[in-house]
């Protein structure tokens, strides 16, 4: 257990559906990320946080897809208008700003099948 | 897009072997760090080694670095059956902010 929690871990929804996620990163920890994994690839960058900001997103991140985080605290990932291709792992982490080192720590994930 | 490539994208060895995996990686780096996944599950972090290290231990685990050739190198020695898992490596590109990059991944299998 790295400390990270995600919420649901499991979500199965039909197409066309929108679909929310959370995340609760390590109570310290400035950045929190997001990230997707398909099967047998590694993760994906979509989105980080530095506190409340949103600082960089991936063009992964099509406008269905929304993120928060809102008091720098806990985020979440909105998936608005669900398609087959969404189904895959969202993993969440978070890290703490120190120099150059980026050491990240991930949560669970959680599993979205879009039927 | 994937940041580079684990090689080999399986391996098994017997308990008690030790299992070296590869990775490249195309850009520059701060830091590249290794973590392992178990089927289904989050990432673990295992090490992270900086560009100006060559090499670094932790435990069983030893990593080394070669940014001249835009690799690393993750060996696990005397492996148990506990370190089946798929192994990735992920870099920290200098300049592009701080999310990570990573490979496709490793799969090893420890046969007991």
């Amino acid at each position: 257990d790295t400390g990270v929690s995600q919420d649901p871990r499991h979500k199965i929804t039909k197409r066309g559906q929108n679909v929310t996620f959370r995340c609760d990163p390590i109570s310290e920890h400035n950045r929190l990320y997001w990230y997707r994994q398909t099967l047998g690839q590694g993760p994906e960058f979509l989105t980080y946080f530095q506190n409340e900001a949103q600082l960089e997103k991936s063009r992964l991140l099509s406008d269905r897809f929304s993120a928060e985080r809102p008091k720098g605290s806990f985020s979440t990932l909105e998936i608005q208008r669900t398609e087959q291709g969404d189904s895959a792992m969202y993993l969440c982490a978070s890290s703490l700003t120190r120099g150059l080192d980026n050491e990240q720590f991930f949560g669970p994930g959680t599993r979205l099948t879009v039927l | 897009s994937q940041q580079g490539e684990e090689d080999p994208q399986a391996l098994s060895i017997q308990e008690g072997e030790n299992a070296t995996m590869n990775c490249s990686y195309k850009t520059s780096i701060n830091n590249l760090q290794w973590y392992r996944q178990n089927s289904g599950r989050g990432l673990v972090h295992l090490i992270l080694i900086r560009s100006n290290e060559r090499e670094k231990h932790s435990g069983r685990l030893r990593v080394t670095l070669d940014t001249s050739k835009k690799s690393s190198s993750l060996l696990i020695t005397a492996s148990r059956a506990a370190d089946t898992a798929s192994y990735f490596c992920a870099t920290d590109a200098q300049l592009k902010g701080e999310k990570l990059t990573f490979g496709t991944g490793t799969r090893l299998t420890i046969i007991p």
